[in-house]
């Protein structure tokens, strides 16, 4: 099966500038999650989706960040404008839907974009 | 609250020697626990989890982690090192009621494996 597909893999921009991510989940997969990942540090949730529904967005700085997963299926994680803190790693992940037992199949993860805010 | 502590930043084992890796878990609630690995400009890769059966769980590549529950703790190990093993390495926990399964990682372990 094809995996989480992320793009672009690597983004340069200055601080105050907008920029966007975009991620295709594995077909079929119902959740889907952005992470951050800042170096040195592990990845931290930003947002988690049901289907076409927020479940979890309590560590999304809402002030600047946005998400949205339309029709269930693609997402994009917005931020605007961006700070310097924002450089990290964002990953995206999808696993199947919970009543098919998620834990038999979890996360999975792209490879993630790199912002890099100058 | 779930937290997850791993201990050393940085670990650097010979090849062919034994591999520990360690991680320590808070969880209010029976934990799911799970180590990943990460690859140089890679996402994650699961490696093995616990969901509440066998506490010795095998995963993938030669690595095995134990549940203690008395030390609440989760240490991966391998018993010999391979130079492919080098990469940074997660544990992570979840909440075990179903629809909580999102993870709070750690902080990672980068694993230098020296020739």
């Amino acid at each position: 099966e094809a995996g989480v597909a992320q793009s672009p893999r690597y983004k340069i921009i200055e601080k105050r500038q907008s920029v966007a991510f975009w991620c295709n989940p594995i077909s079929g997969h119902a959740t889907l999650y952005w992470y951050q990942q800042i170096l040195g540090q592990g990845p931290k949730l930003l947002i988690q989706f049901q289907n076409n529904g927020v479940v979890d967005d309590s560590q999304l700085p809402k002030d600047r960040f946005s998400a949205e997963r339309l029709k269930g299926v693609d997402s994009t994680l917005k931020i605007q404008p961006a700070k310097l803190e924002d450089s990290a790693v964002y990953l995206c992940a999808s696993s199947p839907a919970v009543a098919t037992s998620s834990y038999n199949s979890p996360l999975h993860f792209g490879n993630g974009t790199r912002l890099t805010v100058t | 609250a779930q937290s997850v502590t791993q201990l050393g930043s940085h670990v650097s084992v010979s090849e062919g020697a034994l591999v520990l890796l360690r991680c320590n878990y808070s969880s209010s609630v029976p934990p799911y626990l799970f180590w990943y690995v990460q690859y140089p400009n890679q996402g994650l890769q699961l490696l093995l989890k616990y969901t509440s059966a066998a506490t010795l769980v095998k995963g993938i590549n030669g690595f095995e982690a134990e549940f203690k529950k008395s030390e609440t703790s989760f240490h991966l190990t391998k018993p010999s090192a391979h130079m492919s093993d080098a990469a940074e390495y997660f544990c992570a926990v979840s909440d075990s009621r179903i629809g909580n399964e999102k993870l709070t990682f750690g902080t990672g372990t980068r694993l230098t494996i020296i020739p």
